[in-house]
């Protein structure tokens, strides 16, 4: 089973700055990596595929970069609205895992 | 719109079975893989199941193998989840989640959830 790893656990930020996210896989998933946000009582939603594509409807501050087993969300400047977990996500093989979330609080 | 409806969740001891319906609507069902992802409470994300667009492919995680099947009616636009010999650490909100393209994921598109709880 592929592992995923984010950090950090928690970004303490306010609105207005730049949130930067990393998220390490165990082996090498090529560009096969996502990023979801989820919010309090919601379901996930799909921000970023394939490493750099934004889904959509995603605005354009959200941003990914990496291949292999490195991996960056980035948020350029936050929204009141983008407070929330973030989670990375493999689909190179099955199980798809997920990693254990970066939560982004307002400082 | 794309629209994933669940139903089917609520309160089984352990052991014992239920089935989780999701009806889809708002895209061509039978041209998407889907899958199911579930949470324990206060947890992360984990991917349960998925099947091919036509149903002829199905996986799943090692924790449920065995216990857990996925099926889908493209006639009717319903995925399903019949689980059986249930167990405490099964307890999550199930979401049903539609896959971005033909292949197993990412998911583009998640139901609100069914809760599961397994407890006597």
């Amino acid at each position: 089973e592929i592992v995923l790893t984010q950090s950090p656990a928690t970004l303490s930020l306010s609105p207005g700055e730049r949130a930067t996210l990393s998220c390490r896989v165990s082996q090498s998933v090529s560009s096969y990596l996502a990023w979801y946000q989820q919010k309090p009582g919601q379901a996930p939603r799909l921000l970023i595929y394939d490493a750099s594509n934004r889904a959509t409807g995603i605005p354009a501050r959200f941003s990914g970069s990496g291949s292999g087993t490195d991996f960056t969300l980035t948020i350029s400047s936050l929204e009141p609205e983008d407070f929330a977990v973030y989670y990375c996500q493999q689909r190179y093989n099955w199980p798809l895992t997920f990693g254990g979330g970066t939560k982004v609080e307002i400082k | 719109e794309v629209q994933l409806l669940e139903s089917g969740g609520g309160l089984v001891q352990p052991g014992g079975s239920l089935r989780l319906s999701c009806r889809a609507s708002g895209f061509t069902f039978s041209t998407y893989a889907m899958g199911w992802v579930r949470q324990a409470p206060g947890k992360g994300l984990e991917s349960v199941s998925g099947i091919s667009a036509s149903g002829d492919s199905t996986i799943y995680t090692d924790s449920v193998k065995g216990r857990f099947t996925i099926s889908r009616d493209n006639s009717e636009s319903t995925l399903y989840l019949q689980m059986n010999s249930l167990r405490a650490e099964d307890t999550a909100l199930y979401y049903c989640a539609k896959a971005h393209s033909t292949s197993w994921g990412p998911f583009d598109s998640w139901g609100q959830g069914a809760l599961v709880t397994v407890s006597s």
